[in-house]
């Protein structure tokens, strides 16, 4: 089944402590990214990444990191997490032109 | 983008059609209009999307104006599983700029027995 695979749903740690969220798809997919979904604030993106080895900036990308070493993965990375980050997360990935977004079933993160 | 606009909520009764009305006055020649919703807290998921012909799907239905200036998203036969936040999207699919979807507030569909 085609499907984007986010890792794990939840998640409650502290602030300063080291996070990473899994990405998964097994689409193919060249383009990737991360969304935060906040109430009263919609969907904004964190980071994207055009293909292997590139990855960029979306609209809100403090705080965080991405990497791109494969096709399939992108991992989210959140080196010091703060509580302003306590937020819902989806991974997400397309194929070409004008194919539509595959988002992940989201990871709710709690910072305390 | 351009921008669109969409009721905050609506009620539907079970079995019958949905009708979601999405205004984007300001759309340009190479937008399309792309329709998502999201069932509480979890991912988005695609439904539908056009460029100017009506197009016709599994999910639903999407009929554009001859203008482009709105569309309608139809559930024709809606379940109490298809309440959910519908969001009409209008963007260049091949844009580079992060490729991002701008998700509004959407319309909130209640489908009621």
């Amino acid at each position: 089944e085609a499907q984007v695979t986010q890792n794990p749903r939840y998640l409650i740690t502290v602030t300063g402590k080291k996070l990473t969220v899994t990405c998964s798809q097994n689409m193919n997919h060249e383009y990737m990214s991360w969304y935060r979904q906040d109430p009263g604030l919609g969907l904004r993106q964190i980071y994207y990444s055009m293909n292997v080895e590139v990855t960029d900036k979306g609209d809100v990308p403090e705080g965080y990191k991405v990497s791109r070493k494969e096709k399939r993965n992108f991992p989210l990375i959140l080196e010091s997490p703060s509580p302003n980050q306590t937020s819902l997360y989806f991974c997400a990935s397309r194929g070409v032109n004008n194919s539509p977004l595959h988002f992940g079933n989201g990871t709710r993160l709690t910072v305390t | 983008d351009a921008k669109t606009t969409q009721p905050t909520s609506m009620d539907c009764a079970e079995g019958r059609a949905a009708n979601l009305p999405c205004n984007h006055s300001t759309i340009s020649g190479n937008e399309y209009v792309y329709w998502y919703r999201q069932i509480h807290s979890q991912g988005p998921q695609y439904i539908i999307h056009g460029l100017k012909n009506n197009e016709t799907n599994e999910m639903a239905s999407l009929i554009i104006t001859e203008d482009r200036k709105s569309s309608t998203l139809i559930l024709p036969h809606a379940t109490l599983r298809d309440t959910a936040v519908y969001y009409c999207i209008v963007r260049v699919p091949q844009r580079a700029a992060g490729n991002k979807l701008t998700f509004g507030g959407g319309t909130r569909v209640l489908v009621k027995p």
